[in-house]
C-alpha cells in the first residue's frame, strides 16, 4: 500500500516564526503536492513538484515554497508564519503513468497564533 | 481559472436513506474523480471516470461522468453509519497531465 506521511498532525506556532512541513512517501512517485484545506473552500494547491529539485506554483503560492532535495520527501516552508496561514496542510503524491490518482498523508492542522 | 461547484454543501439524512451530490465545473474535464475524507484522516480516492456517459459503481456507491463532460454525481445507496464524512469532487483536464481541481465538498452527517 502506498504510504503518505507527514511530520506532524497539529502543529501550534507564533506570528512570524518560520515553518516547516515534512512530507515523504514510499512508493517512488514521481509527483508531490501541497494543499490546504479550509472550511467551504475545499483543497486548494500551492505548489507540485513532478520531480527531484522541480516546483511549479499551484493556486495559492503566496507566503510559502517548497523544496524537494530527494525524490521521497517534500517539504512546505512557511518564511513568517501569519494568522491567516491557519489551517489543515494536506500532501499528496502520484505517479507520472497514474497522474490522476493521488495518495493523501493524514495532514498536518496549522494554528499560528 | 477553472472552478468546481460542489453540491449540496452539507447533508444530514436518516441511516438507510440514499444519497445524493453533484458537482459542475465552468469548464471541460477530462477525468472526474470522487474522494472521501474520513474525520482526521486525507482524502482517499473512491471512484475514477475517464468517457463521457461512463457509469461506475464501488460497492454502494454510483458515480456517474456527465455528458457534457461539465458535471459528474455521486449517489450512495442504503447509507450506513461509516459514510459520514466529506466527499469531495474533482476533475482534472486536458491541459496539465497532474493538475486536479477539488470541489468544496460535502460533509454528509447520518442520524442512526
Amino acid at each position: 500500500d502506498v504510504k503518505v506521511t507527514q511530520s506532524s498532525r497539529y502543529l501550534v506556532k507564533r506570528t512570524g516564526e518560520k515553518v516547516f512541513l515534512e512530507c515523504v512517501q514510499d512508493m517512488d512517485h514521481e509527483n508531490m503536492f501541497w494543499y490546504r484545506q479550509d472550511p467551504g473552500l475545499g483543497l486548494r494547491l500551492i505548489y507540485f513538484s513532478y520531480d527531484v529539485k522541480m516546483k511549479e506554483k499551484g493556486d495559492i503560492p503566496e507566503g510559502y515554497s517548497v523544496s524537494r532535495e530527494k525524490k521521497e520527501r517534500f517539504s512546505l516552508i512557511l518564511e513568517s508564519a501569519s494568522t491567516n496561514q491557519t489551517s489543515m496542510y494536506l500532501c499528496a503524491s502520484s505517479s507520472r503513468v497514474a497522474a490522476d490518482t493521488q495518495y493523501f498523508g493524514p495532514g498536518t492542522r496549522l494554528t499560528v497564533l | 481559472g477553472q472552478q468546481l461547484n460542489q453540491s449540496p454543501q452539507s447533508m444530514f439524512i436518516q441511516e438507510g436513506e440514499d444519497v445524493s451530490m453533484n458537482c459542475t465545473s465552468s469548464s471541460i474535464f477530462n477525468t472526474w474523480l470522487w474522494y472521501k475524507q474520513d474525520p482526521g484522516e486525507g482524502p482517499v480516492l473512491l471512484i475514477a471516470l475517464y468517457k463521457a456517459g461512463e457509469l461506475t459503481s464501488n460497492g454502494r456507491l454510483t458515480a456517474q461522468f456527465g455528458i457534457t463532460r461539465k458535471d459528474s454525481f455521486l449517489n450512495i445507496s442504503a447509507s450506513i453509519p461509516s459514510d459520514v464524512g466529506i466527499y469531495f469532487c474533482a476533475g482534472q483536464g486536458y491541459s496539465s497531465a497532474s493538475k486536479i481541481i477539488f470541489g468544496s465538498g460535502t460533509r454528509l452527517s447520518i442520524r442512526p
